[in-house]
């Protein structure tokens, strides 16, 4: 079975400055996606970024990127000119395609509040 | 476009009485998956629904039901309803098709978030 662990329950940073999250992950499996959800306080999950394991370059979107280091199971979130409206949940989650029983396995979540 | 819409937003139930969530996936998608979200914690798979078929199931009591319609549109039933069934429930839906190594994303309703007192 897989498990995520973000160790991290809260951090806070100050608009426009820099922030990683935090993010580990095991599993046996080779061939897998990574993600990070954002959870406002509107309660939807929305998608920030995706990684797929047999990718070495790391995925960017934007203002988000992140640090993929499959051997040491790593997966951390970097948010750079960081704003208010980043201000939310995130959740690191781990998927094995399995095409229609494909399902993700999430983190417990850290809370980022951005500070103005 | 709608997105993944969940009825209702918010509900309120007593310890032992019976609750359905519904969901109605994305246009199109034909798999729906449902999430338990207690407060503070990540979501839990729950249940994976395609083409009316489950097809994946979670570490959940038999008191947790679900079924998908010939719409796609997706039940979630939970019975004998315990204080530790509150939670916020989510509903996915994706097509989960992989080409050249690129996955479909998944979709979230809002949720209903279930009290149980």
């Amino acid at each position: 079975a897989q498990t995520v662990t973000q160790s991290q329950p809260e951090m806070s940073v100050q608009e426009a400055e820099t922030v990683t999250l935090s993010c580990t992950y095991d599993t046996s499996e080779n061939n897998y996606y990574l993600f990070w959800y954002k959870q406002p306080p509107s309660r939807q999950m929305i998608l920030v970024i995706r990684q797929e394991a047999y990718k070495q370059q790391n995925a960017t979107e934007n203002r988000f990127s992140v640090n993929f280091q499959k051997a040491a199971k790593s997966f951390s979130l970097k948010i750079s000119d960081s704003q208010l409206g980043d201000t939310a949940m995130y959740f690191c989650a781990f998927m094995k395609y399995a095409g229609a029983n494909s399902k993700l396995t999430f983190g417990k979540g850290i809370t980022l509040s951005v500070r103005p | 476009d709608a997105g993944v819409t969940q009825s209702p937003t918010h509900l309120i139930k007593t310890r032992g009485q019976q609750v359905t969530l519904r969901c109605s996936p994305i246009s199109g998608h034909k798999s729906v998956s449902w999430y338990q979200q207690v407060l503070g914690q990540g979501p839990q798979f729950i249940f994976q629904y395609y083409e009316k078929e489950e097809r994946g199931r979670g570490n959940f009591p038999d008191r947790f039901s679900a079924r998908q319609f010939p719409n796609y549109s997706s039940e979630l039933n939970v019975n004998a309803l315990l204080l530790g069934d509150s939670a916020l429930y989510l509903c996915a839906s994706s097509l989960w098709f992989q080409i050249q190594g690129k996955i479909s994303e998944a979709f979230f309703g809002q949720g209903t978030r279930l009290t149980v007192v």
